[in-house]
């Protein structure tokens, strides 16, 4: 079973701040997903990375997020100026070994002042 | 696209008693369906899935679902709960060989009272 893990477990930033929310796969992947949850909403796909290139995004990923990988290991999810609306939980998730399903990481909650 | 509806969004009952959530989904096509679960500050973890073949799926920790293609619902049951089921619970669905991105529901709250 793959295994992920998320940093920071909860970011609190002011307004009009700049975020990183890191991912970091237990083993090496190519195909990643990052989703958020607003506080009693459902869970929303951002967007799917695959091979250091976005394959998908949602309408929600404007252009305040990017995603990288900067160090071929960790994956990124940056949020450039915060709005009091992007206040949520963050999941990454991976691909397990039936690629029809997805393996979720313990997520970060981010709350905009 | 596809849409998920999950009817209930709190549900509250005492141990030992049966539980049905409802997940109904709206999509012209074949389609995955799952089930995951999220334990009180933990991470999102599959209960069970269904593919294809035999539309009852039985999953981890006494959890089964019951794929109804007439009524495109797919509901999930458990006989007797525990304290320990207390959690959030999300149904979600992927087109049959489309994009592996999955559309979730609401999500359903349940307590379980000891």
């Amino acid at each position: 079973e793959p295994e992920v893990t998320q940093t920071p477990s909860h970011q609190v930033t002011q307004m009009g701040q700049e975020v990183i929310l890191r991912c970091v796969p237990i083993s090496n992947h190519l195909y990643f997903y990052w989703y958020r949850q607003i506080l009693g909403q459902k869970v929303e796909f951002l967007v799917s990375f695959y091979n250091n290139e976005i394959s998908e995004k949602s309408e929600i990923f404007d252009d305040q997020f990017s995603v990288e990988r900067p160090d071929g290991s960790n994956f990124t999810l940056k949020i450039r100026s915060t709005k009091l609306e992007d206040s949520a939980m963050y999941f990454c998730a991976i691909p397990t070994d039936q690629y029809n399903e997805q393996f979720f990481g313990p997520g970060t909650r981010l709350t905009v002042l | 696209a596809q849409s998920v509806s999950q009817h209930n969004h709190h549900v509250i009952l005492s141990e030992a008693a049966s539980l049905e959530l409802g997940c109904n989904y709206s999509y012209g096509g074949t389609v995955n369906l799952f089930w995951y679960v999220q334990y009180p500050g933990q991470h999102l973890q599959l209960l069970l899935k269904y593919f294809s073949g035999d539309p009852l799926v039985k999953g981890i920790k006494g959890f089964e679902a019951e794929f109804i293609k007439s009524k495109f619902s797919f509901n999930l049951r458990k006989p007797s709960v525990q304290w320990s089921d207390t959690a959030e619970y999300f149904c979600a669905v992927t087109p049959s060989g489309g994009s592996y991105i999955p559309t979730f529901g609401r999500g359903t709250s349940l307590i379980v009272h000891p």
